[in-house]
């Protein structure tokens, strides 16, 4: 079966210090990634998405980027963070091969607090 | 533009009643949608989805949902609800843009409260 990883699962880190979080998936093969983030508690923004190594799509504007260095793991970065940067952030997987029955599936999470 | 509205920001029942958690949308074409359900501090949960078919989609935990293409809702239902039903949860619907068509977009959440 399939399982997707996430780390650390929780991180206060100071403004202006750089970020990475980590996401892992296992137990299939060129899934698509996704990073959110849930601000408040509540609504989920997409962040990136990526259908393959190296393939990076950006939703929206922002100081954090993503990377996908191998097949099932994706990277979200900053250089520098904002306090705006706190949040919940939600990595997911999906199989591209299931067609229309393609189903996002999430990982834990990692909670980061900007402060 | 395609969009998913859920209209309650919490929904209180008492356990052992129906439950219903309202959803509807707004997409071009056929509607690919999902509910998810979040317990506090962890990541969303796939409870169900709609893609063809039988208009009632039966998921985990006892929850189902029913298609409604005339009212262009997709309520999510449970016929006896549980204290540890209490969660957030979240409608989605699939976005189609261009080439890229796995996007969801998701509604704002509902928060089910559910008490004794």
């Amino acid at each position: 079966s399939q399982t997707i990883h996430q780390w650390p699962a929780t991180l206060v880190q100071p403004v202006g210090s750089p970020l990475s979080l980590e996401c892992t998936v296992e137990g299939t093969s060129n899934p698509n990634l996704y990073w959110y983030r849930q601000a408040a508690g509540r609504g989920l923004q997409l962040l990136f998405y990526s259908v393959g190594i190296g393939q990076i799509s950006s939703e929206v504007p922002q100081n954090l980027s993503a990377s996908r260095p191998q097949d099932r793991q994706f990277i979200l970065s900053s250089k520098k963070l904002l306090l705006s940067d706190s949040g919940f952030y939600l990595c997911a997987w999906s199989n591209p091969r299931a067609g229309t029955q393609e189903t996002q599936y999430f990982g834990p999470g990692t909670r980061l607090l900007v402060l | 533009a395609q969009s998913v509205a859920q209209p309650e920001d919490q929904v209180n029942v008492a356990e052992g009643n129906p439950l219903t958690v309202k959803c509807t949308y707004s997409v071009s074409g056929n509607p690919y949608l999902f509910w998810y359900v979040q317990y506090p501090n962890r990541g969303l949960q796939f409870l169900l989805k709609y893609i063809t078919g039988d208009n009632l989609v039966k998921g985990s935990y006892g929850f189902e949902a029913e298609f409604n293409k005339s009212q262009t809702s997709f309520h999510l239902k449970k016929p006896s609800a549980l204290v540890s039903d209490s969660a957030l949860y979240f409608c989605a619907v699939r976005a189609n843009y261009g080439g890229a068509t796995n996007k969801l977009i998701f509604g704002t959440g509902t928060l089910l409260a559910v008490q004794p």
